[in-house]
């Protein structure tokens, strides 16, 4: 099936830095959600962006919907322990749009 | 506010066993999904439904039989378990487009 292309796959940061992590399809989506999953849990939902150019913020965290609609970006400012984790994206797309797309993760890791 | 909840957390079956994992939700959310988590494959649908009475297949459905008499539940039958089905198994519910996953139950069958 369809999936998106999220990297980078995995990250090794020292706490305090910035994260950035990003997807991208080759089709047009009307929806970028973005999770974290932690051991052992089910993914949690952390961001929803529905319109091309959107910028949201949750908390230290920060996602925007691109404007050609076929990519998004996760932002993590000043990370902290509790950060790590595997985080997801996913999206609608236009065609089929009652199925989520997901991404395959990028996993991070923060040295104290 | 439970959300979803999935039971049992953790299972440990023989090959040829039935088993069936339980979903439910307190939101009644028309749509509800199954999904397994495997190392290098990412979450893939099994099956998913819209409303009761209402399935449909997934993009790994073989194997997998789903039910939905009432809103609130989405159980999953493993009809003949065999060992290339142990994996992670995530239950969603959606409303609009925000998609919320259960806890997840393990299951290894052996």
């Amino acid at each position: 099936g369809q999936q998106l292309n999220q990297s980078p796959q995995s990250m090794f940061i020292q706490e305090g830095e910035d994260v950035s992590m990003n997807c991208t399809s080759s089709s047009i989506f009307n929806t970028w959600l973005w999770y974290k999953q932690d051991p052992g849990e089910g993914p949690v939902l952390l961001i929803a962006l529905y319109k091309a150019g959107e910028l949201t913020s949750n908390g230290r965290l920060t996602a925007q919907f691109g404007i050609t609609r076929k990519d998004s970006f996760l932002n993590i400012s000043a990370s902290i322990p509790s950060d790590v984790g595997i985080y997801f994206c996913a999206g609608h797309p236009l065609q089929g749009a009652q199925k989520l797309v997901f991404g395959q993760g990028t996993r991070l890791t923060i040295n104290p | 506010d439970a959300g979803i909840t999935q039971s049992p957390r953790y299972k440990i079956t023989e090959t040829g066993r039935q088993v069936t994992l339980m979903c439910h939700q307190t939101w009644s959310h028309s749509y509800m999904f199954w999904y397994r988590q495997d190392l290098g494959h990412g979450l893939r649908l099994i099956y998913y439904s819209a409303a009761a009475d209402i399935t449909d297949k997934g993009e790994v459905p073989d194997g997998y039989v789903v039910s939905r008499s009432k809103t609130e539940n989405f159980p999953l039958t493993l009809e003949s378990a065999t060992r290339s089905q142990t994996s992670v198994y995530f239950c969603a519910s959606r409303t609009g487009r925000l998609q919320y996953f259960g806890p997840g139950t393990r299951l290894t069958v052996t």
